[in-house]
């Protein structure tokens, strides 16, 4: 499974848009990247997922380069309640069920 | 749709003494994870199960006990509880496995072993 390396912790300010970047040099192949958002005294949630090339949901987008050693998460107009550690993980498609969860990055969105 | 239920939310425990968690989730996934958080931390697999009557370990198996009799059902056991296990336990569980899957997680269970 590959390493991830992420920021410990970001601040940002209310309506701004937050990238955060995840590096993962030994990505194999077949692994998909994913990142999760965890609240206070909650499990974690996920958020969104990609391959390559960029993702988009309701709630975030994922950038990936063609390399595809790093990935970055973008949250646009972050408000108080994203206020959140938020996980990159890299995991491959196989019948292990494994993912590797690093420190993450705790977000702290200011008014 | 309760999704992901784990029993019960709090629990302290003596050093030596024994006790079970009990992760359900109704949304028939074959794919079932036990995680330990230690404060500041992020989760660590403890032991995994990749359908009904089957376990692996994780990354920190050692002093758990996991049972999947039931496809719904994941129950993590402590034997002999030691302070080193104090920690927020959580349940989830997926659809598909490995990398491609989206883990559904519990609300936690926070354990302290005096």
């Amino acid at each position: 499974l590959a390493k991830t390396t992420q920021p410990i912790s970001m601040d940002s300010y209310e309506g701004q848009e937050v990238n955060i970047t995840c590096s993962h040099n030994n990505i194999a192949t077949n692994d998909y990247i994913t990142w999760y958002q965890q609240f206070p005294s909650q499990g974690p949630r996920f958020i969104i997922q990609g391959y390559k090339t960029k993702v988009t949901n309701e709630v975030a987008s994922l950038f990936i380069p063609a390399d595809r050693k790093s990935s970055t998460l973008s949250l646009p107009r972050v408000s108080l309640s994203d206020t959140a550690v938020y996980y990159c993980l890299v995991g491959e498609s196989s019948n292990t069920g494994k993912l590797i969860f690093g420190q993450g990055t705790t977000l702290q969105v200011k008014p | 749709n309760a999704g992901v239920t784990q029993t019960p939310k709090f629990r302290v425990l003596k050093t030596g003494q024994s006790m079970t968690l009990l992760c359900a989730q109704d949304m028939n996934h074959e794919y079932m994870y036990w995680y330990r958080q230690d404060p500041g931390m992020g989760l660590r697999l403890i032991h995994y199960s990749v359908g009904e009557g089957t376990t692996a370990k994780g990354e920190v198996p050692d002093g758990y006990n996991v049972s999947r009799l039931k496809k719904q059902n994941f129950l993590l056991g402590l034997e002999s509880a030691a302070p080193s296990q104090t920690s927020v336990y959580f349940c989830a569980s997926s659809f598909l496995a490995g990398g491609r899957n989206e883990q559904f997680f519990g609300p936690g269970t926070r354990l302290t072993v005096l």
